[in-house]
């Protein structure tokens, strides 16, 4: 088991980026077991899956989001990061990160993410 | 994209009885399939994971079926702190994603 913790801006102008960490203990981002997830829920709607990393670095995006989305690994913090460009009130939600061997076993607590002029 | 549907909506049910939760996918996708459990104000917890496994912790009252395109979730008992909304999750090859189901909010009667 591994613990996960989102860190980050809390409002972000529309048109601008949206930039977030997830810190990982209890394991490594650099271990070949795990993908590194990041998914979102705007207040009251489901779950929405963005994407994911593994350790040796592909990634993975959803398609209604890859034109705009960017995920990354820093071995060194044992950390990895989201990046949502052109951000719309849409994009308003609480982000999770979460680890993945099949399924996302792991989450961290989520950051509420609201965009905002 | 593979869409997924879970039925009902809402469950109103005492403590004590069966709740039997509905998942249905879009297309076939065989047994890749998880359920998640989500209270107020807290991340997700893996619950099932390939249609029927139970994850780690998790006790023996919570119960999956199903494969293809229809999977069940069964509470055989509910104790007061299975009140909550769950969620189904399919991770599929092709077309490749990941995608969850809108949810079944299991409330006190």
């Amino acid at each position: 088991q591994v613990q996960l913790q989102e860190s980050g801006p809390g409002l972000v102008k529309p048109s601008q980026t949206l930039s977030l960490t997830c810190t990982v203990s209890g394991g490594s981002v650099s271990s070949g077991s795990y993908y590194w997830n990041w998914i979102r829920q705007p207040a009251g709607k489901r779950l929405e899956w963005i994407g994911r990393i593994y350790t040796r670095g592909s990634t993975n995006y959803d398609p209604s989001l890859k034109s705009r989305v960017s995920i990354s690994l820093d071995t060194s913090k044992n950390q990895f990061s989201l990046r949502l460009s052109s951000v719309t009130a849409a994009d308003t939600a609480v982000y999770y990160c979460a680890s993945m061997k099949g399924y996302f076993d792991d989450w961290g607590q989520g950051t509420l993410v609201t965009v905002s002029s | 994209e593979i869409v997924l549907t879970q039925s009902p909506a809402t469950l109103s049910l005492s403590p004590g009885e069966r709740a039997t939760l509905s998942c249905r996918a879009s297309q076939s996708i065989n047994s890749y399939l998880a359920w998640y459990q989500q209270k107020p104000g807290q991340a997700p917890r893996l619950l099932i994971y390939d249609a029927s496994n139970r994850a780690t912790g998790i006790p023996a009252r919570f119960s999956g079926s199903g494969s293809g395109t229809d999977f069940t979730l069964t509470i055989s008992s509910l104790e007061p702190e299975d009140f909550a909304v769950y969620y189904c999750q399919q991770r599929s090859n092709w077309p490749p994603g990941i995608t969850f189901g809108p949810g079944t909010k299991v409330d006190i009667k």
